[in-house]
């Protein structure tokens, strides 16, 4: 089943607005990754944090986890219309008898940036 | 950064067909591929983890005779779609790991995706 569970579903802003994602999850972890995924076309890689981490920044992106909660935010600053894609979290869980090196997706966020 | 090529981008064929899907690592060797089959506006379901040199690992409910897999260089991976029918018609995704790197790499590399549909 899934481990991860993004919020909200779909979000539609305007250009130049900040956009913010969550993510819950359920299982200890390692790390945490943020996923981008344009319509039809495979997984670009975002940013990793790690379960020691608390905050992370990347150019536009500012991704936080709180462990205590078992969530993540990923947040978007000045979007652009070139942002519009599906926003995936991901994590490999630590305390599961899982694959080494597997990773747990939650469902996405479909962010639409209008211009 | 790491690229994964997958081949090809799109496939249609005919129902009770045997499709095969590759996915290679250009840059880097990957000790462990996975695949992924996604639904639309749906999350990536992991089908099937795949090592070098060894059998796949399969995850509950992936039919292992209907989804073959082999792993036969630390490049390539393929996935044979057996007798395919439009049941099976998704967005197929590969990854890529190097799990030798100290530490393990987390960073896990995907291929751009397979179309598949089946008439």
């Amino acid at each position: 089943s899934q481990q991860g569970e993004e919020d909200p579903q779909a979000l539609s802003i305007q250009e130049g607005e900040n956009a913010t994602m969550n993510c819950s999850y359920k299982t200890s972890i390692n790390n945490l990754q943020w996923y981008r995924q344009n319509s039809g076309r495979g997984l670009v890689h975002l940013i990793l944090i790690r379960s020691n981490e608390r905050e992370k920044h990347s150019g536009r992106l500012r991704v936080t986890l709180d462990t205590s909660k078992k969530s993540s935010s990923l947040l978007i600053t000045a979007s652009r219309a070139a942002d519009t894609a599906s926003y995936f979290c991901a994590t490999d869980a630590i305390d599961r008898g899982s694959t080494l090196g597997r990773l747990y997706f939650g469902r996405g966020t479909q962010l639409t940036v209008w211009p | 950064g790491a690229v994964v090529s997958q081949h090809p981008s799109w496939v249609i064929c005919k129902s009770g067909t045997s499709v095969k899907i590759e996915c290679r690592s250009l840059d880097f060797q990957a000790t462990t591929m996975f695949w992924y089959r996604q639904f639309p506006k749906q999350s990536l379901m992991l089908m099937a983890t795949s090592n070098e040199g060894s059998k796949a690992t399969y995850e509950q409910g992936v039919e292992k005779d209907k989804f073959l897999i082999n792993h036969a260089s630390l490049t390539l991976s393929t996935l044979t779609v057996t007798s395919a029918h439009p049941e099976d018609s998704s967005f197929y995704i590969c990854s890529a790991r190097d799990l030798r790197l100290a530490g393990h790499s987390y960073t896990q590399y995907f291929g751009p995706g397979t179309r598949l549909t089946v008439l």
